[in-house]
């Protein structure tokens, strides 16, 4: 069965600075799609960016950017320039093709003044 | 553009009370639908999926039971409540089931005394 393992239960960064989380997942399938989502205090869930892992190239979304290791299984969110309002609880979650998303157990992440 | 919208956004109940949980999609046709549960400080789990009218699929046996009787409505039942039921209810759609990313509503509270 494909897991997702989130090994950072707590981050910690300052504003402007640079964090990177980590999140590895199990899988035999060759095709399929990562996701990292954010949960703020209101708690729903917006999603920061998506890979799709026939794709070698790093997804990017202005200050969020993934390194997708597709050997290694792995797959790292980096937020540059962190702001304030990144601070919340991010979800690295896989997804087969035609199959459910499987989530990690998330990172917290807060951005200090 | 889409939006989804979920039903009440806070609940108690006591145990043993009836629940029914709504979620309703604009801006699109023959989404799919899902339905997942947060427990406190844990990551998301699928409790059920459709793909189309009166078409549910339960991926965790439990309390808790699924309708689509609408293309865009989606509602989340039980009978008798249990205090395990307790947590957040988000309710999400895709476009479909091959590709595409999955967008959360704004979720409902569930605490059941």
């Amino acid at each position: 069965a494909q897991t997702v393992t989130q090994s950072q239960p707590e981050m910690s960064v300052q504003e402007a600075e640079t964090v990177t989380l980590s999140c590895t997942y199990d899988t035999s399938e060759s095709d399929y799609y990562l996701f990292w989502y954010k949960q703020p205090p209101s708690r729903q869930m917006i999603l920061v960016i998506r890979q799709e892992a026939y794709k070698q190239q790093n997804a990017t979304e202005n200050r969020f950017s993934v390194n997708f290791q597709k050997a290694a299984k792995s797959f790292s969110l980096k937020i540059s320039d962190s702001q304030l309002g990144d601070a919340a609880m991010y979800f690295c979650a896989y997804r087969k093709v035609a199959n459910k998303l499987i989530f990690g157990t998330g990172t917290l992440l807060a951005v200090q003044p | 553009s889409q939006t989804i919208h979920q039903w009440p956004a806070t609940l108690v109940q006591p145990v043993g009370s009836p629940l029914s949980l709504e979620c309703t999609v604009e801006g699109t046709s023959n989404p799919n639908l899902y339905w997942y549960r947060q427990a406190a400080g844990r990551g998301l789990q699928l409790l059920f999926y459709s793909v189309g009218i009166g078409q549910i699929s339960s991926e965790v046996p439990q309390n808790l039971s699924a309708s689509r009787p609408q293309d865009r409505q989606f509602i989340l039942s039980s009978k008798k409540l249990l205090l395990s039921d307790s947590g957040f209810y988000l309710c999400a759609w895709s476009r479909d089931s091959h590709t595409d990313t999955q967008y959360f509503g704004p979720g409902t509270r569930l605490t059941v005394l």
